[in-house]
């Protein structure tokens, strides 16, 4: 079981830039969660898919960040014209259905906007 | 909303010595709280999980108890290894709002030959 796999591991972007962060959950799980990572802030809950299916985008801001999970076994995470404040360590974690919500995270993805 | 309060930046020790990280959390509904653990450059793990009232929960040494009635879930450890260096973070999750976590900020904890 190689765990959930993220990729790539560091990316840079210019402002204004589109950046498309990947996920491979574990296999067999069904929710899918990502999380942003600043000094600042901790970590911070951006959305959640289960089956696939879109649950809770609460954490997501509306206007640049969009997810989706096409399929078991991968989900993405895009933000559209990246800015400054968007740098951060974007984290993907899966859980198995009646775990009581243990997560099991990636290593995530380091994104610096210049 | 749900909310959780922890130690806040960096707590430095000499190794051998006791730690206790605190948290303290609010929910209206019936808690699920997780003491979870990132060590430089690695994913955060769990380190210990419970929902259970007054009970201690124990994993790697650390040691955590569920108080309801103070909304409290510290976690402890009688003697801290260089090992544990690591950043802390108390989490919770209700039982009405699967799928979600709140994280408290995270706490450091240097320790120190």
């Amino acid at each position: 079981n190689a765990g959930v796999i993220q990729t790539p591991r560091h990316k840079v972007t210019g402002k204004g830039q589109e950046a498309t962060l990947w996920c491979e959950p574990i296999s067999g799980h069904s929710a899918v969660f990502w999380y942003r990572q600043t000094i600042v802030q901790g970590l911070e809950f951006l959305t959640y898919f289960r089956n696939q299916a879109p649950i809770d985008d609460s954490g997501m801001p509306k206007e640049r960040f969009s997810a989706q999970m096409p399929n078991q076994s991968h989900s993405t995470l895009k933000i559209q014209s990246t800015q400054p404040q968007d740098s951060a360590v974007y984290l993907c974690a899966s859980s198995h259905p009646g775990a009581n919500e243990r997560l099991f995270f990636g290593h995530g993805t380091k994104l610096s906007v210049l | 909303g749900d909310s959780v309060t922890q130690t806040e930046g960096l707590v430095t020790l000499t190794k051998g010595l006791p730690v206790m990280l605190n948290c303290t959390y609010q929910t209206t509904y019936s808690p699920f709280l997780f003491w979870y653990v990132q060590h430089l450059n690695e994913a955060p793990k769990l380190l210990l999980k419970s929902s259970t009232d007054n009970k201690r929960t124990e994993h790697q040494g650390f040691y955590a108890t569920l108080h309801k009635s103070s909304s409290s879930f510290h976690l402890q450890k009688s003697s801290v290894q260089l090992s544990d260096s690591a950043l802390y973070f108390c989490a919770l999750t209700s039982t009405q709002v699967v799928g979600q976590l709140t994280f408290g900020r995270g706490t450091r904890l240097q320790v120190y030959a």
